[in-house]
């Protein structure tokens, strides 16, 4: 069975310190893995990657995919508390569809 | 640009009844999904619409269904509604297997 394990779970941080979150996956066909951010309702993309060791980059945001090692980490520096949100992780598998397979997600507080 | 709209908002039933959800694709984006997201866990796949015809289903009943139309517009219906179908359903979009953008969702409650 395909499988996508964020963690951790939760995390509560500070203003201005520096996190890393982990996504690890087991799935039989792997097209590539997403990134999205959560804060009301509608998850908001942040990154797609496709290739081992190349490294995405958005403001203060940026991830890296291990396709050997089957994981991936986004990290965020300088943190806000505008980054206060759930970040969910998906691996979209290859075939005829592109359904996503997500983790359970990690919520990330960011004390003032 | 318009983005992937849902509606309604919020919805509440009873058990037994049915529900429809509708969801418009984000323009220029031919492809839909639907996702089901219980409270804590993340979004689990229903079913995908290409070019109005389902293209691929996740573990969900058959009382789950839907539609999609010529201007890639879609509906989720769910039939004889059970507790346990109380979530937040996310439509997405995207232009074939590219990245999918997602609507607000809609929350549903079953009581």
């Amino acid at each position: 069975e395909d499988k996508v394990v964020q963690s951790p779970l939760s995390l509560v941080v500070h203003e201005g310190d520096t996190v890393t979150l982990n996504c690890s996956y087991e799935v039989t066909n792997f097209r590539s893995l997403l990134w999205y951010k959560q804060e009301k309702k509608a998850p908001t993309f942040l990154f797609m990657l496709t290739s081992s060791g190349i490294e995405k980059k958005s403001g203060r945001l940026s991830s890296i995919l291990d396709k050997k090692e089957l994981f991936s980490i986004l990290n965020i520096t300088a943190t806000q508390t505008g980054d206060s949100a759930i970040y969910l992780c998906a691996v979209e598998l290859g075939g005829a569809n592109s359904k996503l397979t997500f983790g359970k997600g990690i919520t990330l507080s960011v004390r003032p | 640009e318009t983005g992937v709209t849902q509606s309604p908002t919020h919805l509440i039933k009873t058990r037994g009844q049915q529900v429809t959800l509708r969801c418009s694709s984000q323009s220029g984006h031919n492809t839909v999904s639907w996702y089901q997201q219980a409270l804590g866990q993340g979004p689990q796949f229903i079913f995908q619409y290409y070019r109005e015809e389902e293209n691929g289903r996740g573990n969900f009943p058959p009382r789950f269904s839907g539609l999609q139309f010529p201007n890639y517009s879609s509906e989720l219906n769910v039939n004889a509604l059970e507790l346990d179908d109380s979530a937040l359903y996310l439509c997405a979009s995207s232009l074939g297997a590219r990245e999918q953008f997602f609507g607000p969702g809609t929350r549903l409650t079953v009581l």
